[in-house]
């Protein structure tokens, strides 16, 4: 069974920075591109950052571009997303998610709990 | 990017009958790159179908999925009342987005 297990949410003030962690299980971690997807409180869903494999290919959505950077440890089957110069509109439930594929242009199979995120002084 | 809208932005239905939920793209979605999601309230979303009309593992063969041109459509044949939730459309093209999503009502 996958399981993706999101960590390192929680309170934060604008302009500090968070880390988010994904550790994942139940799959060839390695085998497959990993994504970050975030839903503010009663919104939809938006793509945050995703990296492919072996991390040659990265992609960021232009309101986290230059302050947002994703990256793996494929040894520690962990997904990483490290959040700076934070802002209230970043606010949201961040969930780690499978791509279905190794390649980074694909959906998402299986998704975390999701870690909230709250950017407030 | 790539611009998704979805309508109705809320359905509401009877048990049994068949909801229609449409996704229109901006622009031609290559390789029919498009997926469907489905979120009920508290839970993170779960795939429904990929490819545009290809049901992932484990979803009951009532939901189906097709494209014509640039507008994308989820079928769910025959409603039962596990079905409330609301679903998402995403392309996967190029840099993904999402619809803004529909929400499913059961009467």
């Amino acid at each position: 069974e996958v399981q993706l297990v999101e960590s390192g949410g929680g309170l934060v003030q604008p302009g500090r920075s968070l880390r988010l962690s994904c550790t994942a299980s139940g799959f060839i971690f390695d085998d497959y591109a990993m994504h970050w997807v975030r839903q503010a409180p009663g919104k939809g869903l938006e793509w945050v950052s995703g990296i492919n494999w072996n991390s040659g290919g990265t992609g960021y959505a232009d309101s986290v571009k230059g302050r947002f950077t994703i990256s793996r440890d494929n040894a520690k089957s962990s997904l990483y997303l490290q959040m700076n110069s934070l802002r209230g509109d970043d606010t949201a439930s961040y969930y780690c998610v499978k791509g279905k594929t190794s390649g980074y242009h694909n959906c998402f199979d299986n998704w975390g709990q999701g870690a909230l995120v709250t950017v407030s002084s | 990017e790539i611009v998704l809208t979805q309508s109705p932005a809320t359905l509401s239905l009877s048990p049994g009958e068949r909801a229609t939920l449409s996704c229109g793209a901006s622009q031609r979605v290559s390789y029919n790159s498009l997926a469907w999601y489905q979120q009920k309230p508290g839970l993170a979303p779960r795939l429904l179908i990929y490819d545009a009309s290809s049901r992932a593992t484990g979803i009951p063969d009532r939901f189906s999925g097709s494209r014509s041109g640039t507008d994308f459509t989820l079928t769910i044949s025959r409603l039962e009342p596990e079905d409330s939730a609301v679903y998402f459309c995403q392309q996967y093209a190029n840099s993904p987005t999402f619809g803004g999503g529909t929400k499913v009502e059961i009467k």
